[in-house]
């Protein structure tokens, strides 16, 4: 099973706003609706951002949104903020019943 | 409050065994699917395997499939992972994780697995 496709570094200032792109295929990503995101500080458990594709889990900024379009999921970031620089990854439920992460997408705040 | 904490990681030698737990508190543990997933010193997530609600269902990742065992006592509320024939590439942190309703909701803080000689 081959992770997800993230970039692995995004940048933006603070106020702007940024997407994280997940690219998986129709095994994963594009066969469900189970595309999740999670945010990590170092030395942190991973914290989960959305769900779902879309939702968001209630405590979490409504500045964090998710998209799917065919094989890609996204993460978006908007009004960014000091604290939201972390490492962020996305998952999804695959066709053989287990779950792929991807590879992890490094977000600095300028 | 749901609280996982992780326990039984520590320095083990190149084709050594260990046991990971997981107590799960602040949730009816039998009602929920559960995971491990890992993380390689500097490196992403690695989804580990999963169990169901009566450990009656099991999944791997295809590199960890008959080297690692999930299991779970719902009496106890406990999650478990049996590591055999470790390699140096299986030094990770390991997370217990709720991996409820298509997502994982909560994180334990991770023990750490080294295999090294």
């Amino acid at each position: 099973q081959s992770a997800l496709t993230q970039p692995a570094s995004v940048s933006g200032s603070p106020g702007q706003s940024i997407t994280i792109s997940c690219t998986g295929t129709s095994s994963d990503v594009g066969g469900y609706n189970f595309v999740s995101w999670y945010q990590q500080h170092p030395g942190k458990a991973p914290k989960l951002m959305i769900y779902d594709v879309s939702s968001r889990p209630s405590g979490v900024s409504n500045r964090f949104s998710g998209s799917k379009s065919g094989n890609t999921a996204s993460l978006t970031i908007s009004g960014l903020q000091a604290e939201d620089e972390a490492d962020y990854y996305c998952t999804s439920y695959t066709r053989r019943s287990t779950w792929v992460f991807g590879g992890g997408t490094k977000l600095t705040v300028l | 409050e749901v609280q996982l904490v992780e326990s039984g990681g520590g320095l083990v030698q190149p084709g050594g065994s260990l046991r990971l737990s997981c107590a799960a508190s602040g949730f009816t543990f039998s009602n929920y699917w559960t995971s491990w997933v890992r993380q390689a010193p500097g490196k992403g997530l690695e989804w580990v395997a999963n169990i169901s609600p009566d450990g009656g269902n099991k999944h791997y990742v295809d590199s960890m499939k008959g080297r690692f065992t999930i299991s779970r006592d719902n009496a106890k509320n406990s999650l478990n992972l049996q590591m055999n024939s470790l390699r140096a590439e299986d030094t990770a942190v390991y997370y217990c994780a709720l991996n409820s309703d298509w997502r994982f909701g909560s994180w334990g803080q991770g023990t750490l697995v080294t295999v090294s000689s």
